[in-house]
């Protein structure tokens, strides 16, 4: 069976902050690697990630995947009170997408 | 570009009820999925359409969950007769092709079910 683990759970940070958040997946038939941000109910798209060692960027948020460790990163520096969601990894293996539990990240002014 | 439409955002019913959801998703995608999430816990895939076909039902709970598509266009989900564990949000997403490299799927707003 597909699995997704993310941590942590939930973090709290203060603004200004850099927060690291963990994602490793146990799949056969990988096929790439999503986050998303989820603030209210629907999850939006952050990044796909298909190659290891190549740096996704956009804005202050940035994401890198190992595939032979099996993890992904999703940094997020200089955190704002607008960050504070729901952080969720994905990963497609065939023609399925599994999700992680997700990290509940809540940034304090 | 329109996004993936849902209705209804809320529904509250009583054990036992049946319930409806419809989903609209973006035009061209050929790939529509269910998911339902129960609070604090990620997306659960419940049913993925290829066009009207179904790809994966395998988590599907078939006593009392159905799904269709009929023109490979809308869908929409059902359950019943409805259980209080079926209180979640019901995440309809759709994408081009089936999770091939490169696409990535689009959400909906979802419906909150609360069953009392």
């Amino acid at each position: 069976e597909d699995k997704v683990v993310q941590s942590p759970l939930s973090l709290v940070v203060h603004e200004g902050d850099t927060v690291t958040l963990n994602c490793s997946y146990e799949v056969t038939n990988f096929r790439s690697l999503l986050w998303y941000k989820q603030e209210k109910k629907a999850p939006t798209f952050l990044f796909m990630l298909t190659s290891s060692g190549i740096e996704k960027k956009s804005g202050r948020l940035s994401s890198i995947l190992d595939k032979k460790e099996l993890f992904s990163i999703l940094n997020i520096t200089a955190t704002q009170t607008g960050d504070s969601a729901i952080y969720l990894c994905a990963v497609t293996s065939g023609s399925r997408l599994t999700f992680g539990e997700g990290t509940q990240l809540t940034v304090n002014p | 570009e329109a996004g993936v439409a849902q209705s209804p955002r809320y529904k509250i019913i009583e054990k036992r009820q049946s319930v409806a959801f419809w989903c609209n998703p973006i035009s061209g995608h050929a790939t529509l999925y269910w998911y339902q999430q129960i609070l604090g816990q990620g997306p659960k895939l419940l049913i993925q359409f290829q066009n009207n076909g179904v790809v994966d039902d395998s988590q599907l709970p078939k006593d009392r969950f159905s799904a269709e598509r009929l023109k490979g266009v809308d869908s929409t989900l059902k359950i019943q007769p409805a259980k209080l564990e079926d209180s979640a949000v019901y995440l309809c997403a759709s994408s081009l092709f089936r999770y091939r490299v490169g696409t990535e799927a689009f959400f909906g707003q979802g419906t909150r079910l609360t069953v009392v």
